[in-house]
């Protein structure tokens, strides 16, 4: 079946500029986050969904970021006023529940750059 | 100090040698994967353990929890298998995110 998919592959936009990454789950998958890879590092958190439910936000850097999953499917994590430290690789993952032994999927990831 | 770390950064080896990559954590954990990320960005799971030692074709992948080690091995290696491999926990009792290691750049020269 269908894997994470994540639109688009590539966004390039300017300084101050608003953005909308979209990721569609695994069908049938409850759980979704959304992490952030700068160059040369590994992957930090940003956000988890469980259903239609931002369960920990803890992982979003400030309020200029934003995410939304109205349906408990697709979700799109938003940008306003990007600023060049946005510049990074975007994954979103989708696991079948939010619990500690599910497995993630990963999507192919957005890379955002931003002028 | 990172929860984790992974060692070396990177990594370059001969077609056929045996590789191992090391991860090791300070947080207590329900579970650890393994993932391989190729050029362009894309993540597979590799393995997700939380004890023991797993096996999969020409990679294995093993877990001491009470040192808080895990190792990636991988038997043979083959130019193809040239990628990051990274190392995510999963916090005991988190809500379900992952925390990473900065990754092991593999390079395998035929």
């Amino acid at each position: 079946g269908a894997g994470v998919s994540q639109t688009p592959s590539n966004k390039v936009t300017e300084k101050g500029k608003y953005v909308e990454l979209r990721c569609d789950p695994i069908s049938g998958h409850t759980a979704l986050y959304w992490y952030r890879q700068s160059l040369g590092q590994g992957p930090e958190f940003l956000i988890y969904f469980q259903g239609t439910g931002a369960a920990d936000d803890s992982g979003l850097p400030n309020d200029r970021f934003f995410a939304v999953r109205p349906e408990g499917s697709v979700s799109t994590l938003k940008i306003q006023r990007t600023e060049r430290g946005d510049s990074a690789v975007y994954l979103c993952a989708s696991s079948l529940f939010g619990r500690e032994y599910n497995e993630q999927f990963f999507g192919p990831g957005t890379r955002l750059t931003v002028l | 100090k990172n929860e984790v770390e992974q060692s070396p950064q990177n990594l370059t080896a001969q077609e056929g040698e045996f590789i191992t990559i090391n991860c090791s954590y300070s947080v207590g954990i329900s579970a650890l994967h393994w993932l391989q990320q190729h050029p362009g960005g894309g993540i597979v799971s590799l393995f997700m353990l939380s004890s023991g030692k797993k096996k999969h074709g020409r990679l294995i992948a093993t877990i001491n929890i009470q040192e808080k080690h895990s190792s990636l091995h991988i038997t043979a290696s083959h130019p193809r298998d040239s990628a990051v491999y990274i190392c995510a926990v999963r916090g005991r009792g988190s809500q379900g995110n992952l925390i990473f290691g900065k990754g092991t750049k593999l390079s395998v020269k035929p």
